[in-house]
């Protein structure tokens, strides 16, 4: 069965500093990994996605992520972060061989203060 | 882009009372549709599978007789939750997927946010 964990819950940063926030994953087979983002009393909102190739993959609102395979990583970055970015990031993985069903890790509230 | 209309985005009813909520791709056809339930501050959780032209399939857990799944065209899947109660009350939120979903992010609706009197 596949998994996703993000261990922190928040994370704030000031305007214009870099944003990470952290997911990592487990699955049997090859993993196909998405970040969203989820503004109050909305649905998620699709940001990127690694299936194969490279292992930056470039997103929406000028966000990218870094797919490690040897540490089963997945790492959502915006080298400047802006106030509006302030969101629910939620990490998550579709394993193939169960379905393709996809399962989210437990979200990170990101905060980024003027 | 490909969008996903939910309607309605807010219900307020009594207890005991059935409520539907309706779920649109609207600029693609949607052979797979996922409906989810998440709790305040806490992760989506899957309740079901909807496919067009066939039954759900729910996960374990969920009752498919509170939470009738039916999904009759390419374009619309609908929930109903039969004689809703408070503890049914939560944030509801469908996604779909066209053609080849498996390396296809899953789109979402706006959700719906249900209060159980």
């Amino acid at each position: 069965a596949q998994s996703v964990a993000q261990p922190e819950d928040q994370v704030n940063v000031a305007e214009g500093n870099p944003l990470t926030v952290k997911c990592t994953y487990s699955v049997s087979g090859n993993p196909y990994l998405f970040w969203y983002v989820q503004y109050p009393n909305r649905g998620l909102q699709f940001l990127l996605k690694y299936i194969t190739g490279d292992n930056l993959v470039k997103g929406s609102y000028g966000f990218e992520a870094e797919f490690n395979k040897s540490q089963t990583s997945f790492h959502l970055k915006k080298p400047s972060a802006l106030v509006s970015d302030s969101a629910l990031y939620f990490c998550a993985v579709r394993d193939l061989s169960n379905d393709y069903k996809l399962s989210f890790g437990a979200g990170t509230t990101v905060t980024v203060r003027a | 882009g490909a969008v996903v209309s939910q309607h309605p985005s807010r219900v307020i009813c009594k207890s005991g009372t059935s409520v539907k909520i309706e779920c649109r791709s609207l600029d693609f056809q949607a052979t797979t549709m996922f409906w989810y339930r998440q709790f305040p501050k806490q992760s989506l959780m899957l309740m079901a599978t909807s496919n067009e032209g066939s039954k759900a399939t729910y996960e374990q857990g969920v009752e498919k007789d509170k939470f009738l799944i039916n999904h009759a065209s390419l374009t619309l899947s609908t929930l109903t939750v039969t004689s809703a109660h408070p503890e049914d009350s939560s944030f509801y939120i469908c996604s779909a997927s066209d053609r080849d979903y498996s390396n296809q992010p899953q789109h979402f609706g706006d959700g719906t946010r249900l209060s159980i009197l």
